[in-house]
């Protein structure tokens, strides 16, 4: 069975602080899919990034950025120079391959963000 | 292009009751996988319809059960509903093959009371 681990339950930082997201998961699956998703107070889970686990290189986008780490079974997010508008929960959640279209996520519990001006 | 969209946004019902929340996928999906998010907690997957058909289930009692209609929208009945069904129930959507990353819907906040 697959499983996401985030340990932060809460995070607060002031704007503008880097702040890092941390994420660990277990499989037993050689291939499997890494993702993020933000989820306003609105509900909807909104996509960030997926990786695959042949896929080590780190990502960078805008002030978004992610390092997958297979040795250390983690996939961590940083958020440079943080705003207000970051505030939000985020979820780490993995897929398996041969899942079709990676629809069955195993997600972790999520880590509620809060940027404070 | 509209996306996902789930109705009725909010409904309290009673234990025992039955509800059916519903969901219309992103235009030119054919995929609808449902999840339920109790409070505080992460998503967790129900099932996913294709063709009509229930393809994937996860670990939730046969009370739980969907529909896919042919214009690929679908239907997530809850039976003889318990205090602990009270969640937010997400629908998202996905084309078959394309392995693009899903699309969520707002979702139906369900209170069961």
């Amino acid at each position: 069975a697959q499983k996401v681990t985030q340990a932060q339950t809460e995070i607060s930082v002031v704007e503008k602080e880097d702040v890092t997201l941390d994420c660990v998961y277990e499989t037993r699956d050689t291939t499997y899919y890494l993702f993020w998703y933000k989820q306003p107070p609105s509900g909807e889970l909104v996509f960030l990034i997926r990786r695959n686990s042949f896929d080590e290189q780190n990502e960078i986008s805008g002030r978004y950025s992610w390092n997958f780490q297979k040795s250390t079974s983690s996939f961590n997010f940083t958020i440079t120079a943080s705003q207000v508008v970051d505030s939000a929960v985020y979820f780490c959640a993995l897929s398996l391959e041969g899942e079709t279209s990676g629809s069955r996520l195993t997600f972790g519990e999520g880590t509620q963000l809060t940027v404070n001006p | 292009d509209a996306g996902v969209t789930q109705s009725p946004t909010h409904l309290i019902k009673t234990r025992g009751q039955q509800v059916t929340l519903r969901c219309s996928p992103k235009s030119g999906h054919d995929t609808v996988s449902w999840y339920q998010q109790a409070l505080g907690q992460g998503p967790q997957f129900i099932f996913q319809y294709y063709e009509e058909e229930e393809r994937q289930r996860g670990n939730f009692p046969d009370r739980f059960s969907g529909h896919q209609f042919p214009n690929y929208s679908s239907e997530l009945n809850v039976n003889a509903l318990l205090l602990g069904d009270s969640a937010l129930y997400l629908c998202a959507s996905s084309l078959e093959g394309d392995k693009s990353p899903l699309h969520f819907g707002n979702g139906t906040r369900l209170t069961v009371t």
